[in-house]
């Protein structure tokens, strides 16, 4: 068990630019979720795949925002014309059957 | 809908001292009850869960226990350490298993002092 992995760990870009980011579920994982997290706030939900298959996206889910999980491993979260509103730390977890979700560590956005 | 709220922080204590962080929530059915804790720059960790009424999650000293009738999940240390400055979150998601969102409180800031 080698946890969830998400990269990068930080990325600063300029307003109206886009940008992708990854996540590598623990492996067998077939669940995986993303979440939002702004200053001092909890974790918000964004979108939920089982396996390969997207079953749930949030209304905080714009049509600016666009993720994926082809093979039902690893995820990606894209942001287009990135905003002002989008800095926060981009969470990613996973779980398998009858387990809690384990998170990693996040990726911070900074739009300048 | 579900909804979690927390005791808001941020709380400062001296080291040994007890620890209570309160949590309540509103949801339909029978969820499960988390506890997660976030140190700086990393993501949420399981502290603990309680997944049915009167269940009693524990881990590292902390404890909460599933109070259907009151609707809380109240975490509590009875001697907190420096190491457990973080920021602690309540959580709320389906019954035990489901592949539900969380529904997290907004966080409680702890600081412990030497």
């Amino acid at each position: 068990d080698t946890g969830v992995s998400q990269d990068p760990r930080h990325k600063i870009t300029k307003r109206g630019q886009n940008v992708t980011f990854r996540c590598d579920p623990i492996s067998e994982h077939n669940r995986l979720y993303w979440y939002r997290q702004t200053l001092g706030q909890g974790p918000e939900f964004l979108t939920y795949f089982q396996n390969e298959a997207q079953l749930e996206k949030s209304r905080l889910l714009s049509d600016r925002f666009s993720a994926e999980r082809p093979k039902g491993s690893f995820s990606t979260l894209e942001i287009q014309r990135t905003e002002q509103g989008d800095s926060a730390m981009y969470l990613c977890a996973s779980q398998a059957s009858d387990q809690p979700q384990h998170f990693g560590d996040g990726t911070r956005l900074s739009i300048l | 809908g579900n909804s979690v709220t927390q005791m808001e922080g941020p709380v400062t204590l001296s080291e040994e001292a007890f620890l209570t962080i309160n949590c309540t929530y509103t949801a339909t059915g029978y969820p499960s009850l988390f506890w997660y804790v976030q140190y700086p720059g990393e993501g949420l960790q399981l502290l603990l869960k309680a997944t049915k009424a009167d269940d009693k999650g524990s881990n590292k000293g902390f404890e909460a226990t599933y109070r259907k009738e009151t609707t809380s999940f109240h975490l509590e240390k009875g001697s907190v350490q420096v190491s457990d400055s973080a920021v602690y979150f309540c959580a709320l998601g389906p019954h035990s298993g489901s592949a539900r969102q969380l529904t997290f409180g907004s966080g409680t800031q702890l600081t412990v002092l030497p």
